[in-house]
């Protein structure tokens, strides 16, 4: 069982519509969990990060973490097309200094 | 402005040759990385450092090795490159000893081994 797991997707939402990313974790002690985006050929940047059960919000991204299902998610309000992009989740073991990576999920905002 | 630099953004090797990437940090971060990032599998960590000649191996070590002299550098080495070898390699780095720790990440160096 891989450590973290995503739908690869693609994901293709309508400009203006709310995207949905899913992210699963085996390590139930995990601490932290953050989500960073990644455009076609660069390199990837943070955009979220959640250490609480429960919902995180900043601006048109939401992060929501269930540490009981082992379940972390990024909503996209307001999709638009510059939110095109893979989308990382990446989580934080208990007593470890690395992070572990999803595969990513791509997301296609339709103009 | 916090910025990872990696030496290189394009390389092209040949079969055998030991190939050096070098990443740099000025953000005086204790931890540094190395990932390959290949389609469908994602970021893999390579090797890991958390302090001045401190490495430790990550998931998928079989033919780097890593030196870091200065807490500023962390090099990688490809000791004899092979074809499989080819991906995207990327550095990053983060404080030491904080769950909340964000890693940033270098602007990657895609190298090609011919």
């Amino acid at each position: 069982q891989k450590e973290v797991e995503q739908n690869s997707g693609p994901l293709s939402v309508p400009e203006g519509a709310i995207a949905s990313l899913n992210c699963t974790y085996s390590d139930r002690g995990s601490q932290s969990f953050f989500w960073y985006r990644q455009y076609s050929g660069k390199s990837p940047e943070l955009i979220m990060f959640i250490y609480s059960n429960g919902d995180k919000e900043d601006g048109r991204f939401t992060a929501q973490l269930n540490k009981a299902s082992q379940y972390v998610s990024l909503l996209i309000r307001d999709s638009q097309p510059s939110d095109s992009a893979t989308y990382l989740c990446a989580v934080k073991p208990s007593n470890d200094y690395k992070l572990s990576f999803g595969a990513g999920t791509t997301v296609t905002v339709r103009a | 402005d916090v910025k990872v630099t990696q030496s290189s953004r394009y390389l092209v090797k040949r079969t055998g040759e030991k190939v050096f990437l070098e990443c740099v940090q000025d953000m005086d971060h204790e931890n540094m990385f190395w990932y390959r990032q290949d389609p469908g599998l994602g970021l893999r960590l390579i090797y890991f450092s958390y302090d001045v000649k401190m490495k430790e191996k990550g998931d998928i070590p079989e033919g780097y090795s890593v030196s870091r002299e200065k807490k500023e550098r962390f090099s990688l080495i490809l000791e004899s490159a092979s074809t499989n070898q080819t991906s995207m390699y990327l550095c990053a780095s983060s404080l030491l000893g904080t769950a909340k720790a964000e890693a940033f990440f270098g602007q990657g160096t895609r190298l090609t081994v011919v």
